[in-house]
């Protein structure tokens, strides 16, 4: 199975941060990464797949980059409704896999 | 407009069975029904990350099983009422979790991102 770990686990920021989440692969997939935000006691959504593209009705601060076996998710300017966790999921491999999440909190 | 949502979930003994149903609304459209999509199921324990569980082919003939529930679940679906099924025996307190049906990005992908998720049914394994 490719792993996925995601960087950092958890950060603090404020309304406005430039905010970056990383998410690395155990081996190399191709692009085919996606994100979610889950807010508590919600499902998923997604917001990126096939690494750079914006799923409908995605706010354009959303924004994502890489190769290989490393991905970057990039929030421009964080707005009060972002603070929640993020996950990285890579769909190269079967199964496809998750990274653990990075929980974005209020400073 | 798909929308999907779960029922079936509770409370059961180690050992026991449980069978989770989801139901999809808004699968037609496009000369694309519910029997195009491949589906997917999606857990997540108590405060832990997302889990891939199994996935099934839209004809319902193909289907995948994560290692941890491969021989213990069994998925399939009924194209006629639009539902899709997880049948959960010999349950352990391990599989305690939310689960989540999904469907994927492009419909009729096994392996993909997931761009509609049911809102989950709390399955709890315990004595």
């Amino acid at each position: 199975d490719i792993q996925m770990t995601q960087s950092p686990s958890s950060l603090s920021a404020s309304v406005g941060d430039r905010v970056t989440i990383t998410c690395r692969a155990s081996q190399g997939i191709s692009n085919s990464l996606a994100w979610y935000q889950q807010k508590p006691g919600k499902a998923p959504k997604l917001l990126l797949y096939t690494t750079s593209r914006l799923h409908s009705g995605v706010p354009s601060r959303f924004s994502g980059s890489g190769s290989g076996t490393d991905y970057t998710l990039t929030i421009s300017s964080l707005q009060p409704e972002d603070f929640a966790t993020y996950y990285c999921q890579q769909y190269y491999g079967t199964p496809q896999t998750f990274g653990p999440g990075t929980t974005v909190e209020i400073k | 407009e798909v929308q999907l949502l779960e029922s079936g979930g509770g409370l059961v003994q180690p050992g026991g069975s449980l069978r989770l149903s989801c139901t999809a609304s808004g699968v037609t459209g496009y000369g694309v029904t519910f029997r195009n999509y491949a589906m997917s199921w999606v857990r997540q324990a108590p405060g832990k990350g997302l889990e891939w569980v199994s996935s099934l082919s839209g004809s319902g003939g193909d289907t995948y099983y994560a290692d941890s529930v491969k021989g213990r679940f069994t998925i399939s679906r009924d194209n006629s009422n639009n539902m899709l099924y997880l049948q959960m025996d010999s349950l352990r307190v391990e599989d305690t979790a939310v689960y989540y049906c999904a469907k994927p990005l492009v419909v009729t992908a096994i392996v993909e991102a997931f761009d509609v998720w049911g809102q989950g049914t709390m399955v709890t394994v315990s004595s």
